[in-house]
């Protein structure tokens, strides 16, 4: 099946820790984008891709590194100079030519 | 930037109830897009519009583009309880080209 996976779905870390959210697709889609969502709220943009070997910063990626070595993989570390990195983190993936992104399923961060 | 306004911002209605929803900005839009996200889950694309006047359903739901160009709404017949959840509307972002502005988000709750 076609689809954009994360991992894990819940992910529990000590302050002061980095931690790399996974994110996977296989469907063939050239960009990729991270978000944020906080509780009872909508999605900021962390980070995109347009193209393998290269990424941009979107509206909140202060404390947030990716890197794109493969098309479809994009993964997102919160490091520790993150203030506030609990929270749940969305990855989506769009193809060539098009607006709709496709989501997967989220990763639940949160760090104690 | 380009902004989108949802509303209502949250409803509360029975089983069976109708639904009526809508975003606006004050930008053009050229393709309007509507997701579900269902509880601890990923943003679901439920229906994509692509021309002005555009009228377009996926089941009990109909979705349409606002003559203006700066709306869009979204209607949900004979609602059920796995309609819960929050429904986004959005947008490609003009000045970015390959990035969605998304909308605040309607919480819709629906009492069995």
């Amino acid at each position: 099946d076609g689809g954009i996976t994360q991992s894990p779905k819940y992910l529990f870390r000590k302050e002061g820790q980095n931690v790399t959210l996974s994110c996977e697709q296989n469907l063939n889609h050239d960009a990729m984008y991270w978000y944020r969502q906080d509780p009872g709220q909508g999605l900021r943009l962390i980070y995109y891709s347009q193209i393998v070997n290269d990424f941009q910063k979107g509206d909140i990626a202060e404390g947030y590194s990716v890197s794109r070595e493969k098309k479809e993989s994009f993964p997102l570390t919160v490091t520790s100079a993150q203030k506030n990195p609990t929270a749940f983190y969305l990855c989506a993936s769009r193809g060539r030519g098009a607006y709709e992104q496709y989501f997967g399923p989220g990763t639940r961060l949160t760090v104690t | 930037g380009q902004q989108l306004n949802q509303s209502p911002q949250s409803m509360f209605i029975q089983e069976g109830e109708d639904v009526s929803m809508n975003c606006t900005s004050s930008s053009i839009f050229n393709t309007w897009l509507w997701y579900k996200q269902d509880p601890g889950e990923g943003p679901v694309l439920l229906i994509a519009l692509y021309k002005a006047g555009e009228l377009t359903s996926n089941g009990r739901l109909t979705a349409q583009f606002g003559i203006t160009r700066k709306d869009s709404f979204l209607n949900i017949s004979a609602s059920i309880p796995s309609d819960v959840g929050i429904y986004f509307c959005a947008g490609p972002n003009n000045n970015a080209g390959n990035m969605l502005t998304f909308g605040g988000g309607t919480r819709l709750m629906v009492k069995p």
